[in-house]
């Protein structure tokens, strides 16, 4: 355990659905990020929210949503998504946004569009 | 924006050979990390360098970042089956509050 918890761990749903992934730290960070991880891609940073405001939008479609209600739990809710969304979805987590902070992750969600 | 290129992309070592992975930036490095991940698991953190000739060592795993050339490796002596995974690097894109970019990783895979 990392101490940054994802759920869930997998998930299959179709391109109508809606679903939610859920990220929780009880490290005393501050910033929380999503990546996407897709095969042979470097991860793609999709958000980062620090101390609860969202700074960066790597121009994500909208089908993609992001909530971070406080500074320890972190949501991307999903809708309408694509084939080619399916993925691993990594959350991490830093002190701060700067260095020398590095990031926890967690286990990540896979993630299948049927 | 920063690129990150690790070779080599895949690498198949006999058990107890040693391995270097290569991570090379396309711009200034301000810092440099190594994670390993297992198959379809999360990143864990390995090591940080932040200057110029630095150089850190866990346990069998030295690392070490060149500024000038924009670079930096990564030795395993005496491989060992649970050496097997994914290794990336990550780097900070400029001197300021930017998240990490990574590169695509490197597949090790230790055979008996």
């Amino acid at each position: 355990e990392t101490g940054v918890t994802q759920t869930p761990r997998h998930l299959v749903m179709g391109m109508t659905n809606k679903k939610s992934l859920k990220c929780e730290q009880h490290l005393g960070h501050n910033a929380m990020y999503w990546y996407k991880q897709s095969a042979k891609k470097p991860l793609e940073l999709m958000f980062v929210y620090n101390f609860k405001e969202q700074t960066e939008n790597n121009s994500v479609p909208s089908r993609f949503s992001p909530e971070c209600p406080n500074s320890s739990h972190l949501f991307l809710h999903l809708h309408t998504l694509q084939p080619e969304d399916s993925a691993l979805y990594l959350c991490a987590s830093s002190p701060g946004t700067g260095m020398p902070y590095g990031y926890t992750f967690g286990s990540g969600t896979r993630l299948t569009i049927v | 924006s920063q690129e990150l290129e690790q070779s080599p992309q895949s690498l198949i070592v006999q058990e107890g050979k040693n391995l270097t992975i290569n991570c090379t930036s396309s711009k200034t490095l301000y810092g440099l990390y190594w994670y390993k991940q297992k198959y379809g698991e999360g990143l864990i953190f390995l090591m940080m360098l932040q200057k110029g000739g630095e150089e850190k060592s866990h346990e069998k795993i030295t690392a070490k970042l060149d500024e000038k050339k924009q670079q930096s490796s990564l030795h395993i002596t005496a491989s060992q089956p649970s050496h097997a995974g994914i290794y990336l690097c990550g780097a900070v894109p400029n001197s300021g509050n930017t998240p990490l970019v990574f590169g695509k990783g490197t597949r090790l895979s230790v055979i008996a």
